[in-house]
């Protein structure tokens, strides 16, 4: 689905630096996600919102932070990179009672 | 909070053959158990979900089960193709949040 973006898809960096995830819907849903995929992990919810106002920590926020910049966007910031956030970054949203979309994932290495 | 297990982590069968994964949640007050389908390098896409109400639904070749009273559902895939190969993730929600498993790789040989 094009309607649930996230830039970049794919990034190296070095530790220590400051690194931002965007991730922007056109689904018009009010509720978004930041997850983690690790190999053999399953998906952990790093932090999540209900609204612009509202802002949530999920089972692992440590080391990250976020911001609700409008409905649509809701980016994900890591202040000081560490090698052990490598993975794969996955935006999420929700309307309602119903499923939740994925965006295409973002795959960071930090070196 | 909600735990969620997942088994098997791999699942290997022939092409033809039925495949079965199961999994296990803790908290009573979920009531919405989603699977989502994850192809090699793509997003996770919801192929069947169960709301508490109902013990079984089928789509086709896929169908899920539940059992509140043991806290558990399933999921069956039937004539396995190796289209299905692909990683396979439930989860179960309550009020406000998926808790997801961690996952379970079925490779179907043709």
């Amino acid at each position: 689905d094009a309607d649930v973006t996230q830039t970049p898809r794919n990034r190296i960096t070095k530790t220590g630096k400051r690194i931002m995830l965007e991730c922007s819907q056109t689904k018009g849903h009010d509720r978004m996600y930041w997850y983690r995929q690790d190999p053999g992990l399953g998906l952990r919810l790093i932090y999540y919102s209900f609204d612009v106002k509202d802002i949530n920590k999920g089972e692992i926020s440590d080391g990250y932070s976020v911001s609700r910049q409008a409905q649509a966007k809701f980016s994900l910031s890591l202040e000081s990179a560490i090698p052990n956030q490598t993975a794969l970054y996955f935006c999420a949203t929700r309307q309602g009672r119903y499923e939740q979309y994925f965006g295409p994932g973002t795959r960071l290495t930090v070196t | 909070g909600e735990n969620v297990e997942q088994h098997p982590s791999t699942l290997s069968v022939q092409e033809g053959d039925s495949a079965v994964i199961k999994c296990t949640y803790s908290d009573s007050a979920s009531n919405y158990f989603p699977w989502y389908k994850q192809e090699l390098g793509k997003r996770p896409q919801l192929i069947i979900d169960i709301r508490s109400n109902v013990g079984e639904k089928k789509d086709q070749r896929i169908a899920v089960t539940l059992n509140k009273t043991a806290k558990h559902f399933s999921l069956h895939i039937t004539e396995t193709q190796p289209e299905d190969s692909a990683v396979y993730f439930c989860a179960a929600r309550g009020s406000y949040i998926p808790t997801f498993g961690r996952g379970t790789s079925l490779i179907v040989h043709p």
